[in-house]
């Protein structure tokens, strides 16, 4: 398959764990990263290479993947981490690239 | 590293979008990079278009293949992308991007996007 997807949205209640999940065939064989975009403003990284977090990023985003599904965790979600988020990892033969649809997160 | 688009920001339907990635900080020629475009379109998500790299490429999304053209132009240190017979649809904002090839799966430098509008 040369797809990932992500769900269409979440929601979490502000200070609670929230997971976000991105699968795909091609997981199984290639690292996830993880972007957030906040309205109007361009993408930023919060996790790449499945688990490791950008200088700046808080410690609260958190990366994971098994099998078939790469996961980005946020322990503790701030009114702040309320964007879309988006994985992004390559297709089944290693060539290609794909994004997810994007989960909007929302923060209650 | 400073990655930067240009380009015309209105393009008539059935005309070619041409863009150009310009990069400062890097070398195009060193071998060590991914150099890829990726676009949003309006109220949608990130789309990823294609990529080249000095020793190889391009590799093209599926879904665009057949319009596209990406090149690589190392005496000065940029890199292009050609889309042919616009539509509506393609009128997203483009984005030039990094993925270093030593450690890959991100993107570590990303441009500011510019806003491409096809419309007559």
């Amino acid at each position: 398959s040369s797809e990932v997807t992500q769900d269409p949205a979440v929601s979490v209640a502000l200070g609670q764990i929230v997971t976000i999940t991105c699968q795909g065939d091609s997981l199984r064989s290639y690292y996830a990263s993880w972007y957030q975009q906040k309205a109007g403003q361009a993408p930023v990284l919060v996790i790449f290479r499945k688990n490791n977090r950008p200088a700046g990023i808080p410690d609260r985003f958190s990366g994971s993947g098994s099998g078939n599904t790469a996961s980005l965790t946020i322990t503790g979600a701030q009114a702040e981490d309320e964007a879309v988020y988006y994985c992004y990892s390559r297709d089944s033969s290693g060539d290609y690239r794909v994004f997810g649809g994007g989960t909007s997160l929302t923060v209650l | 590293v400073q990655l930067q688009e240009s380009g015309p920001g209105l393009v008539k339907p059935s005309q070619t979008l041409s863009l150009t990635c310009s990069v400062s900080g890097a070398s195009t020629s060193s071998g060590g990079y991914y150099w890829h475009w990726i676009r949003q379109r309006p109220g949608k998500g990130l789309e990823w278009i294609g990529y080249i790299y000095y020793s190889g490429g391009p590799y093209y999304s599926p879904s665009l293949e057949s319009r596209i053209t990406i090149s690589l132009d190392t005496s000065k240190n940029q890199f292009s992308l050609k889309l042919i017979s616009v539509t509506a649809a393609d009128t997203a904002i483009y984005s030039c991007a990094r993925e270093s090839i030593a450690e890959p799966y991100f993107f570590d430098s990303w441009g500011q996007g510019t806003l491409v509008t096809v419309s007559s």
